[in-house]
């Protein structure tokens, strides 16, 4: 069975341009978040969808910052305009519904450097 | 104040040695406490999960948790080059909010 997929693995933009990350939840996770590693700080939770609706958007930094899951399946978070303190790894973890607590699968992370 | 203190390291022991990882916290709701094993460039993994005060093992590995004093452990007994990785504590409230507050980290190397 696969894991959590994210893509891209690495991504280097400017300051003010856009980029999207994507995510591909393990099959039948409805259990969907967004974190963030910027280096030397903690892992921060940025968001939680169950399904395709938001339970929880209140790590989001700003409004620079969109995250969707369209039909419940991937999810993609786009930041834009893109800043240089949103550089970072953003990880995303799945769960099941009712799943052992705290057990999140992750992907291996998309590494976002912002010139 | 951070909510959740873990030292960086990094630690360095040889092959063979008792490792001992801690995390302390101050948030006293806090009744879920994991434990996360990173390598690098990979996501982080599930390693141990505890519920509330206690022990519990898992092979080598040992997690305590001390509600009282805001504290947990992890123990690898007889540790070895492959569990060379960055331990991360993890923990949250029993309310429907999954959101995990994490530690920074430990990298640990186990040198054979």
């Amino acid at each position: 069975e696969a894991g959590v997929t994210q893509f891209p693995s690495h991504s280097v933009i400017e300051k003010g341009q856009t980029v999207t990350l994507r995510c591909d939840p393990i099959s039948g996770h409805d259990n969907l978040y967004w974190y963030r590693r910027v280096m030397g700080k903690e892992i921060k939770f940025l968001l939680h969808f169950v399904k395709e609706s938001k339970q929880d958007e209140s790590g989001m930094p700003n409004n620079r910052f969109l995250a969707e899951r369209t039909g419940g399946t991937y999810s993609t978070l786009k930041v834009q305009p893109a800043e240089l303190e949103d550089s970072g790894v953003y990880f995303c973890a799945s769960s099941q519904r009712g799943g052992r607590t705290g057990e999140l699968f992750f992907g291996e992370g998309s590494r976002l450097t912002v010139l | 104040q951070k909510e959740v203190e873990q030292d960086p390291g990094p630690l360095s022991v040889p092959e063979g040695a008792i490792v001992s990882l801690n995390c302390t916290y101050s948030n006293s709701a806090f009744q879920y406490f994991m434990w996360y094993r990173q390598y690098s460039r990979k996501g982080p993994e599930l390693l141990m999960y505890t519920y509330s005060s206690g022990n519990k093992e898992d092979g080598r590995f040992t997690a305590q948790v001390d509600k009282s004093s805001k504290y947990i452990s992890l123990f690898i007994r007889d540790s070895q080059p492959s569990d060379s990785a960055t331990y991360l504590c993890a923990m949250r409230d029993a309310g429907n909010n999954r959101k995990l507050i994490w530690g920074l980290g430990t990298s640990l190397a186990v040198n054979p």
